[in-house]
């Protein structure tokens, strides 16, 4: 079955800084992978997603993700963080006949003024 | 993109009572939808795989007789929590996949039993 890990509980950036979340999975084929992000008591809001073609994804409000087969990551990137930014952000990846998916802890993000 | 919404988003219950939590299709048909629960600050949890017309898949340790999952449309899934207990409090978020494998999250129900 596939899995998710996020590294990093708790991130702490400077707004205008650049962001880096990490993301590892294990999967025997190439599978479905997501980035979502989460305010409070709110739902998912997904950012980018990657199938297959160019490894490199980009996604809504700034965001891109690479597709790295060799290390199984899929790591969410953003060159300039803005205090909106500031939830929770989880790895998803998807796969098996159901594409059920399967979440990653998440990363929990702050951004300092 | 295609809405998936769910009701309620909040309710409050008694112990012992039983809750129904619905998740709609808007504007796509779902053959196939997926309960999560998530507990504060903690990563969604698959629950179960629910298939248009057919018995949900429930993953290892939910309790499919607590956990009632109906999928009778190809546009509504419902779960119902039955006898509901305050460790059942949390936050219950479904999606659903389209045509094209793409899925979409409702905005999440919070349960809180008493």
């Amino acid at each position: 079955a596939q899995s998710v890990t996020q590294p990093d509980i708790h991130i702490t950036v400077s707004e205008g800084a650049s962001l880096e979340l990490r993301c590892n999975y294990s999967y025997g084929a190439t599978p479905y992978l997501f980035w979502y992000v989460q305010s409070p008591g709110q739902g998912l809001q997904l950012l980018l997603k990657y199938f297959s073609g160019d490894t490199l994804v980009q996604g809504i409000k700034g965001f891109e993700a690479e597709f790295k087969r060799s290390q199984s990551s899929f790591n969410l990137r953003k060159p300039s963080v803005h205090w909106s930014d500031a939830a929770e952000y989880f790895c998803a990846v998807g796969a098996g006949r159901n594409n059920d998916m399967r979440f990653g802890a998440g990363t929990r993000l702050t951004v300092k003024p | 993109g295609a809405v998936v919404s769910q009701h309620p988003s909040r309710v409050i219950c008694k112990s012992g009572t039983s809750v129904k939590i619905e998740c709609r299709s808007l504007d796509f048909q779902a053959t196939t939808m997926f309960w999560y629960r998530q507990f504060p600050k903690q990563s969604l949890m698959l629950m179960a795989t629910s298939n248009e017309g057919s018995k949900a898949t429930y993953e290892q340790g939910v309790e499919k007789d607590k956990f009632l999952i109906n999928h009778a449309s190809l546009t509504l899934s419902t779960l119902t929590v039955t006898s509901a207990h305050p460790e059942d409090s949390s936050f219950y978020i479904c999606s659903a996949r389209d045509l094209e494998r793409e899925l979409f999250f409702g905005e999440g129900s919070r349960l809180t039993v008493l």
